[in-house]
């Protein structure tokens, strides 16, 4: 079965570092989406993206976020100045139509921000 | 915030279906309800929705109630792997984001 690839699958950075998270979605799809959770809470939507645009975008989704298609098949988050409380799984997901019903998550990104 | 309310933790013998509970009383009328669950920390996984009828696939059975309120996941023959975090979301079909409630752990014993 097709399946959502992300990269790294650890990721440790210094607080005020830039990081860029990458994900491969799916080949035919065509909607994208980062969703992150802390440690013991709940999944967080943060950004859904379409068309090479953001579609919605979270209060979370603040100005030092950003998300790029960099060509046909990466995805990817950049966090531009990386706060402790950015420490999380990011999780990149995508589906095939607008609103899907089936989202296809990656196995997630762990964020660690020191 | 989620609209639907979910016991915090289950057990479930292993062979024997699990029946998870969702309370979704505010429900509207143009509004799904989707089941995902999450592997150990793990992407969530879609793994059925309905709107009014009930639904099966491969994976489990959904119940909902006639006035909608309600709801019931059934997985018919629980594994170990199966021992997950359950969550129950509603939403409109085309265009809202899916909003993650703490969800049910379920525990699937041997």
């Amino acid at each position: 079965e097709p399946e959502v690839t992300q990269t790294p699958s650890h990721q440790v950075t210094q607080m005020g570092q830039e990081v860029i998270l990458r994900c491969v979605p799916i080949s035919n799809h065509l909607y994208f989406y980062w969703y992150r959770q802390i440690l013991g809470q709940k999944v967080e939507f943060l950004v859904s993206f379409y068309n090479n645009e953001i579609s919605e975008k979270s209060e979370i989704f603040d100005d030092q976020f950003s998300v790029e298609r960099p060509d046909g098949s990466n995805f990817t988050l950049k966090i531009r100045s990386t706060k402790l409380e950015d420490s999380a799984m990011y999780f990149c997901a995508s589906s095939d139509s607008i609103g899907g019903e089936k989202l296809f998550f990656g196995s997630g990104t762990q964020l660690s921000v020191l | 915030d989620a609209k639907t309310t979910q016991p915090p933790s289950m057990d479930c013998a292993e062979g024997r279906a699990a029946n998870l509970p969702c309370n979704h009383s505010t429900i509207s009328g143009n509004e799904y309800v989707y089941w995902y669950r999450q592997i150990h920390s793990q992407g969530p996984q879609y793994i059925i929705h309905g709107l009014k009828n009930n639904e099966t696939n491969e994976m489990a059975s959904l119940i909902i109630t006639e006035d909608r309120k309600s709801s019931t996941l059934i997985l018919p023959h629980a594994t170990l792997r199966d021992t997950a975090v359950y969550y129950c979301i509603v939403r409109v079909a085309v265009g809202q984001n899916f909003v993650f409630g703490p969800g049910t752990r379920l525990s699937v014993l041997p």
